[in-house]
């Protein structure tokens, strides 16, 4: 199974800012995914990032809050932007090789906005 | 909307009993399953799938589930349980969209495995 990276591991930010998120694959996938985990909570699916073109939004997330870049297959970055406390949370990176392979993750990014 | 539901939030166990996490899932199309499990202060790791055949699977650590399809269900069991299984148990259901597809995750069950 693949390796994924994210940096920063976790962040205390001001609220109004921005913050990037960097995920970093170690080897080619065909999909990647990013979660937020609220405390105490489950997963819920922010966007598909594809290679080359606009992420694919679940209901709820939009582009301006939560843009995505994929400009290959091992590397994607979610930016989460203008933030407010209800955005603390911790942001997952997720990958796999096809709809038919399981999904594999990074430690992700514990987000604190204060 | 697709969904997947796990019927308990918290479970509390001692050692040698056992185990099992009911899920069920809302979609009619073909479906991939999985348990993940989160250790405390760990990512997340992959218990066990099911893809296809035989729909009792195992998995890691002495874990298995079963599918039953017409039940739209996944549950997960262990005959008996240890302390170091204490950990947050994930089931997920990877809906297929055209050439990809998409993972749903249930709330999550808390267990906690007492000495």
């Amino acid at each position: 199974s693949a390796v994924i990276s994210q940096k920063p591991s976790r962040d205390i930010c001001q609220r109004g800012t921005s913050l990037t998120i960097q995920c970093q694959v170690d080897s080619q996938v065909t999909m990647m995914f990013w979660y937020r985990q609220q405390p105490g909570q489950s997963l819920t699916l922010i966007a598909t990032a594809n290679q080359g073109s606009e992420a694919t939004y679940e209901s709820g997330f939009v582009i301006d809050k939560f843009p995505i870049s994929r400009p290959n297959l091992t590397f994607s970055t979610l930016t989460v932007s203008n933030m407010s406390p209800e955005d603390s949370s911790i942001y997952l990176c997720s990958g796999a090789q096809g709809w038919d392979t399981e999904a594999f993750f990074g430690q992700g990014t514990r987000l604190t906005v204060v | 909307a697709q969904s997947v539901s796990q019927h308990n939030h918290h479970v509390i166990l001692s050692e040698a009993a056992s185990l099992e996490l009911g899920c069920n899932y809302s979609y009619g199309g073909t479906v991939n399953l999985f348990w993940y499990v989160q250790y405390p202060g760990q990512h997340l790791q992959l218990l066990l799938k099911y893809f296809s055949g035989d729909p009792l699977v195992k998995g890691i650590k002495g874990f298995e589930a079963e599918f039953i399809k017409s039940k739209f269900s996944f549950n997960l069991r262990k005959p008996s349980v240890q302390w170091s299984d204490t950990a947050e148990y994930f089931c997920a259901v990877n809906v297929r969209s055209g050439n990809t597809g998409k993972l749903i995750f249930g709330q999550g069950t808390t267990l906690q495995v007492k000495p």
